[in-house]
């Protein structure tokens, strides 16, 4: 069985710039969670999506966000990006709700310069 | 918002040792997740706790649902090198809405 994808792999932008990180999930799963892992340090939670809505949203500014697609894959996106958003982006995906397993994709390396 | 703390933030063993690390916070968690993340990649679920008290094993690895339900334990025996990496705890808020994320423990296995 196919885990969770996350694509690109690597991404470089300028100060700035825009972002857009893009994720698969399990097969079956519903809900998707976007995680920042700056250099160093544990997992900021970003945002919580299940069965297509915006559930929870971490202490982020507006200019990140994100939907979920009928197929339950998940995009966010980082607009007027600067350079703390240098990070290891993860996401996550489980069954519907909050309270199941959550099961991690490899993550997107944003650099920004 | 709750919070988790993990102890020790690092560590460094000699191969072939057993580790010990644990999850605690000031408030009621139900449900414990314990993850290991190799550098630069995504965090992998090692092993999951329901009840108070519920003591869980997944090869050399064994963890514990603290019967306070405020913390969780997790050790691993006769360490060796492919454990190194960050391990963290997780433990799903009061609402049962949201999973928390500790900040991780570093182990290095020294050979």
């Amino acid at each position: 069985e196919a885990g969770v994808t996350q694509s690109p792999t690597h991404l470089i932008k300028t100060r700035g710039q825009q972002a857009t990180l893009r994720c698969s999930p399990i097969s079956g799963h519903t809900s998707v969670y976007w995680y920042q892992q700056a250099l160093g340090l544990g997992l900021q939670f970003l945002l919580w999506y299940d069965e297509g809505e915006e559930r929870n949203r971490g202490n982020f500014p507006p200019r990140f966000s994100g939907r979920q697609f009928p197929n339950y894959s998940s995009e966010l996106n980082v607009n007027a990006l600067e350079l703390e958003d240098s990070a290891l982006y993860l996401c996550a995906s489980s069954f519907s709700g909050g309270a199941n397993e959550q099961f991690f994709g490899p993550g997107t390396r944003l650099t920004v310069l | 918002g709750q919070q988790l703390n993990q102890s020790p933030q690092s560590m460094f063993i000699q191969e072939g040792e057993d580790v010990s690390m644990n999850c605690t916070s000031s408030s009621i968690f139900n449900t414990w997740l314990w993850y290991k993340q190799d550098p630069g990649e995504g965090p992998v679920l090692l092993i999951a706790l329901y009840k108070a008290g519920e003591l869980t094993s997944n090869g050399r690895l064994t963890a514990q649902f603290g019967i306070t339900r405020k913390d969780s334990f997790l050790n691993i025996s006769a360490s060796i090198p492919s454990d190194v990496g960050i391990y963290f705890c997780a433990g799903l808020d009061n609402y049962g809405q949201n999973f928390v994320f500790g900040p991780g423990t570093r182990l290095s296995v020294l050979p």
